[in-house]
């Protein structure tokens, strides 16, 4: 079958660093994106990765090792506005995308 | 631009009734997604259309239609509710003449089946 595995919960302090680990094992890779998600809201697009490597983006970087089925979600410089949920998602072989539950991540003063 | 549209913001509905989730869209993009999420588990596709006349079965299409007539809409019906059902809806749309073929969500609808 196929599974995106990222942690539940995570708790970090403003202006601090913090590391999002998303694992899979999917029929297939045409990609991994990263999502933010605001309780109530729509998911946005963060990044996206088809190669191995980082990506940075400002605040945020993403980075991905194909072999590994790996990748992280980097947020430096954390601002309580960055307390959401952050989903890791996989576009498979069928270029659908499977979806992590998602990693609520609590930013505290 | 308004991007994408969902109606009704949120329903509540007897179990057995019908009902059709509206979602429209004014960036030209030729896919269109309907997911459910529910709490502890990550979005799941209910149905897609990669472009308009055409529609395909995602991972949990059953009591779930869906018709794409024109490029813009994509309703989502459900023809006999049940309260496995109760979920909150979100539709998307992608370019998929892009580099990445993003997919953009619309602000979901919640429904609760009783």
């Amino acid at each position: 079958g196929q599974n995106i595995d990222q942690p539940t919960e995570m708790t970090a302090t403003e202006g601090a660093i913090v590391q999002i680990n998303c694992t899979y094992q999917t029929s297939g890779f045409n990609g991994l994106f990263w999502y933010q998600q605001h309780a109530g809201e729509a998911p946005t697009f963060l990044s996206y990765n088809v190669l191995d490597g980082l990506e940075e983006k400002g605040r945020f970087s993403s980075f991905l090792s194909r072999s590994k089925g790996y990748s992280y979600l980097l947020l430096k410089e954390l601002q309580m506005k960055d307390s959401a949920s952050y989903l890791c998602a996989v576009r498979d072989s069928n270029y659908q995308l499977i979806w992590g539950a998602g990693t609520k991540l609590i930013i505290k003063p | 631009t308004a991007g994408i549209t969902q109606a009704p913001t949120s329903q509540i509905l007897a179990a057995g009734r019908s009902m059709t989730l509206r979602c429209t869209q004014d960036m030209r993009h030729n896919a269109m997604y309907w997911y459910r999420q529910d709490l502890g588990l990550g979005l799941r596709l209910i149905h897609y259309s990669n472009t308009a006349g055409t529609t395909g079965k995602g991972e949990v299409p059953d009591g779930y239609s869906v018709s794409r007539a024109n490029t813009d809409d994509f309703p989502l019906t459900l023809a006999s509710a049940v309260p496995s059902q109760t979920s909150v809806y979100f539709c998307a749309s992608s370019d998929d003449g892009g580099s990445t073929d993003t997919q953009y969500f619309g602000p979901g609808t919640r429904l609760t089946v009783l």
